[in-house]
């Protein structure tokens, strides 16, 4: 089956700083990835769609200059979360999809926590 | 709008009993449908999936579910539950752009 892989599982970082999670395929050509956030004990809500090549198309009321999403190849789309609060804490976990892929695989995820 | 709809938040099953775990999607055409597990703190877990076909989908960990147009559902089962089973349980649709739509959840608790 597909593999992605996301980098790093866990992170803490200090409130102001910010803070790159990576999100490669690892067998195969991502042509689009989806970025999910997910509050604790809540879903998973879409923020972000990126296609290789492009800028990221962002849901509603996702901030894209505090998420910026950047997908510069077929293998890797990263998220910067910009001056981290603590209320950005959260998990955030991708999914990929290549060319004309009927299902997105997801990665194990990113636990944020800002202090 | 589209949605998928979890109308059981908490579920709690004894042992050995058998489980359902409902779903209801709202689509302009049928979508993709998937059933995630959660456990605490970690990523998700594909169960199974259904694009098309044998409306009754088999998965992994014993797990089945049935695809019902008519009623625009597609609740998951299983005979018998593990206490190993306890975790959270997503239904999730999408249409043939992979970005998934989430239900809300159900947490599913064995009691031994």
């Amino acid at each position: 089956g597909a593999v992605v892989s996301q980098h790093p599982s866990r992170v803490i970082c200090k409130s102001g700083t910010s803070v790159k999670i990576e999100c490669r395929s690892l067998d195969f050509q991502a042509t689009t990835m989806f970025w999910y956030r997910q509050f604790p004990k809540k879903s998973l809500m879409l923020m972000a769609t990126s296609n290789e090549g492009s800028k990221a198309t962002y849901e509603q009321g996702v901030e894209k200059d505090k998420f910026l999403i950047n997908h510069a190849s077929l293998t890797l789309s990263t998220l910067t979360v910009t001056s981290a609060h603590p209320e950005d804490s959260s998990f955030y976990i991708c999914s990929a999809r290549g060319q004309g892929g009927a299902e997105a695989f997801f990665g194990q995820g990113t636990r944020l926590t800002v202090v | 709008a589209q949605s998928v709809t979890q109308p059981d938040i908490h579920i709690t099953v004894s042992e050995g009993a058998s489980l359902e775990l409902r779903c209801n999607y709202s689509y302009g055409a049928t979508p993709y449908l998937f059933w995630y597990v959660q456990s605490p703190g970690q990523g998700l877990q594909l169960l199974l999936k259904y694009f098309s076909g044998d409306t009754l989908v088999q998965g992994i960990k014993g797990f089945e579910a049935e695809f019902k147009r008519s009623q625009s559902s597609f609740n998951l089962r299983k005979p018998s539950v593990h206490w190993s089973d306890a975790a959270e349980y997503f239904c999730a649709g999408s249409g043939n752009t992979g970005k998934l739509i989430f239900g809300q959840g159900t947490t599913l608790q064995v009691k031994p």
